[in-house]
């Protein structure tokens, strides 16, 4: 079955970095695109990030622009996010989630929307 | 402010019908695919439909999907007290070149 385990969340100090590991397993990993939602306290689901099947195409919520990076590595079916220069306001819980899309152009799938998730890992940003 | 619009709540009684509407623009709603989701926070959020109106397998058929213009609405009918939740609808936007989601829809079954 298929299964996505985050890991490497914790307490950080604002201005320092984490990095955050998705393990993948149940399915063909290097055939989705893949993504990170977060939900802060009280909040609602918020979009992270987005990287295609083969990374031909990577995507950032406008909050996270110029500080988060995501990646994947297909041969070891992971998913991660590099977070740098976090703010309180990146406490969260962040998930990653597996797309499924088949509207694809060269640039945007359609269609997206995310079938498997995981669990979720606290990331808390506090002096 | 999120880019798509969900009324916060909405109730109803069990074995009644409820619907949530997700309000957007021709960015993301009017020219792309809805799907909704279910979650229960500190549990994984669950698909519910996707392509504006299919169901994924073990789905059952109480769950309904629609989409019209720059709207999208969820149905839901036979209210459990199990469907208690938060209801999210999501697209692409292609103006933003981002996933986009609305605020969530807390469904109370009284």
């Amino acid at each position: 079955q298929v299964q996505l385990v985050e890991s490497g969340g914790g307490v950080v100090q604002p201005g320092r970095s984490l990095r955050l590991s998705c393990a993948a397993s149940g399915f063909t990993f290097s055939r989705h695109g893949m993504h990170w939602v977060r939900q802060g306290p009280g909040k609602g689901l918020e979009w992270v990030a987005g990287i295609w099947y083969d990374e031909s195409n990577i995507y950032y919520g406008d909050s996270v622009k110029g500080r988060f990076t995501i990646s994947r590595d297909n041969s070891g079916k992971m998913l991660y996010l590099q977070m740098n220069s976090l703010r309180t306001e990146d406490t969260a819980v962040y998930s990653c989630a597996r797309e499924t899309s088949l509207h694809c152009t060269t640039t945007f799938c359609s269609d997206i929307h995310f079938d498997y998730w995981g669990q979720g890992i606290l990331v808390t940003v506090s002096s | 402010q999120s880019v798509l619009t969900q009324p916060p709540s909405v109730s109803a009684a069990p074995g009644q019908k409820v619907t949530i509407s997700c309000s957007g623009s021709s960015s993301n709603i009017g020219n792309n695919y809805v799907s909704w989701y279910h979650h229960v926070p500190g549990t994984a959020p669950k698909l519910l439909i996707y392509d504006n109106d299919e169901r994924p397998s073990g789905i059952p058929d109480r769950f309904s999907g629609s989409k019209s213009g720059t709207s999208a609405t969820l149905g839901i009918t036979g209210l459990q007290t199990g469907d208690e939740a938060d209801y999210y609808c999501g697209t692409w936007d292609s103006s933003l070149s981002a996933v986009v989601f609305g605020g969530g829809t807390k469904l109370t079954v009284l």
